[in-house]
């Protein structure tokens, strides 16, 4: 059974680099997918910020693509994400995720991440 | 890339059928048939419904079912329970020459 567990801190100051790391079990990144980012603000929608292709390749939503790295440790069997120059309207629960072209299959249980001083 | 347009709250008694719909362009739901469906209960992660504009992932009841004609793609839910009562979010490929997603706003499910 694949799981997906975000981690990283819950609270960021405003104008820091938000990180967070998903930790891959029960498949290994490196066989396919790709590997995914969706945030959801309180009581709003779902954005997602953006994907790693199992080979490596990486596209971002362009609203936050000048802010946004993601990256894959395969070592670890996890990939992470980093969003810079953090604001308020940053706050949201994070989802790490697995998916394919259209649908995402496997979800994180979301991380809540706090964006204030 | 404008999120796809989702009616904010529909609602049926058990045992009917509502539709929710997810209106988007040509460069997204009417460009691809890459159009899924989430459920979300609260406090929960969202979970796979609908994939590929109609199909239905193993588990999932054949209430549930999607189609798409031109720019707007529907989610038609049959033979309301109350445990269906949850926010709906579409989703849709959106991208021409890179991978690129854009979901809706998402719809309020009551079940009355």
């Amino acid at each position: 059974q694949v799981q997906l567990q975000e981690s990283g801190p819950g609270l960021v100051k405003p104008s820091e680099t938000l990180s967070l790391t998903c930790a891959v079990s029960g498949y290994s990144i490196s066989s396919g997918y790709y590997w995914g980012w969706i945030r959801q603000p309180p009581g709003k929608g779902l954005e997602w910020i953006g994907s790693i292709y199992h080979s490596g390749s990486t596209y971002y939503n362009p609203s936050l693509k000048s802010r946004v790295t993601i990256s894959v440790d395969t070592s670890k069997n996890q990939f992470s994400l980093k969003l810079s120059s953090v604001t308020a309207a940053d706050t949201a629960v994070y989802y790490c995720a697995r998916h394919q072209a259209g649908e995402v299959d496997y979800w994180g249980q979301g991380t809540l991440v706090t964006v204030s001083s | 890339q404008s999120a796809l347009t989702q009616p904010r709250s529909v609602s049926g008694s058990p045992g009917q059928s509502v539709t929710i719909s997810c209106t988007g362009t040509s460069s997204d739901v009417g460009g691809y048939n890459y159009v899924s469906w989430y459920q979300q209960h609260p406090g929960k992660a969202p979970k796979l419904m609908i994939y590929d504009v109609s199909k239905r992932p193993s588990g999932v009841p054949d209430r549930f079912s999607g189609s798409k004609s031109g720019n707007t793609a529907s989610l038609t839910i049959s033979g309301l329970q109350a445990e269906d009562e949850a926010d709906y979010y579409c989703c849709s490929y959106a991208g021409s020459y890179t991978f690129l997603w854009v979901f809706g706003g998402g719809t309020k499910l009551t079940v009355l």
